[in-house]
């Protein structure tokens, strides 16, 4: 089975606050990808970051990053320090075989980012 | 450069009305995909083409029918329109072979606003 759950519907946190978003994924495969977007208010998904499941390198990009283990199936992205720019819809993916490398999504994170 | 655009990004329609969502990608990707997110955001695949060949039809009525000209356009044609089919709506590309491989990751066009009345 292929599945992404996205368990926190939305989270509301207070500039400069470091905030987690959860991700914990299922696949019997043992190649495959995983994604985090961003969908600010203004609509378009943005691609943040894609890591293959033979990579369990944590990944920093400035205030982002994600810790990614392979033991829970799960692939959290913390942003730290946040700002209200990071308000948006943070979607997690999952890319594997079934059906042809079909790319699933969570059902999203709303987060707000109040000043 | 847009690298995957849509048009038109806003349509306002009657039901019974048929109407057409066009894309288009620049970024020389081999497969093209079509995306629906609901009003509560969820996000659903509905069509995948790789080099013009359909390879995911989900679950989707046979009033929507996908066409893929050439590997760089996918158009969405919607029959029969009924106000359940209002969403936004999303072409997407990625290139999953080759050295140019994106590795599986999608990159999606801005959307287009669907309103069915």
């Amino acid at each position: 089975a292929q599945k992404v759950t996205q368990a926190q519907t939305e989270i509301s946190v207070v500039e400069k606050e470091d905030v987690t978003l959860d991700c914990v994924y299922e696949t019997r495969d043992t190649t495959y990808y995983l994604f985090w977007y961003k969908q600010p208010p203004s609509g378009e998904l943005v691609f943040l970051i894609r890591r293959n499941s033979f990579d369990e390198q944590n990944e920093i990009s400035g205030r982002y990053s994600w810790n990614f283990q392979k033991s829970t199936s799960s692939f959290n992205f913390t942003i730290t320090a946040s700002q209200v720019v990071d308000s948006a819809v943070y979607f997690c993916a999952l890319s594997d075989n079934t059906g042809g490398f079909k790319t699933i999504f969570g059902a999203g994170t709303r987060l707000f980012v109040k000043a | 450069d847009t690298a995957v655009s849509q048009t038109p990004k806003y349509l306002v329609t009657q039901m019974g009305n048929d109407k057409s969502i066009k894309c288009e990608q620049n970024l020389g990707h081999d497969t093209m995909y079509w995306y629906k997110q609901d009003s509560k955001k969820f996000l659903k695949i509905m069509f995948s083409y790789n080099n013009k060949e359909l390879i995911i039809n989900e679950t989707v009525p046979n009033r929507f029918s996908p066409k893929s000209p050439d590997k760089a356009h996918l158009n969405l044609h919607i029959n029969s329109l009924e106000l359940g089919d209002s969403a936004v709506y999303f072409c997407a590309s990625s290139q999953d072979r080759g050295e140019q491989s994106s590795g599986n990751t999608i990159y999606f066009g801005e959307g287009s606003w669907l309103t069915v009345v």
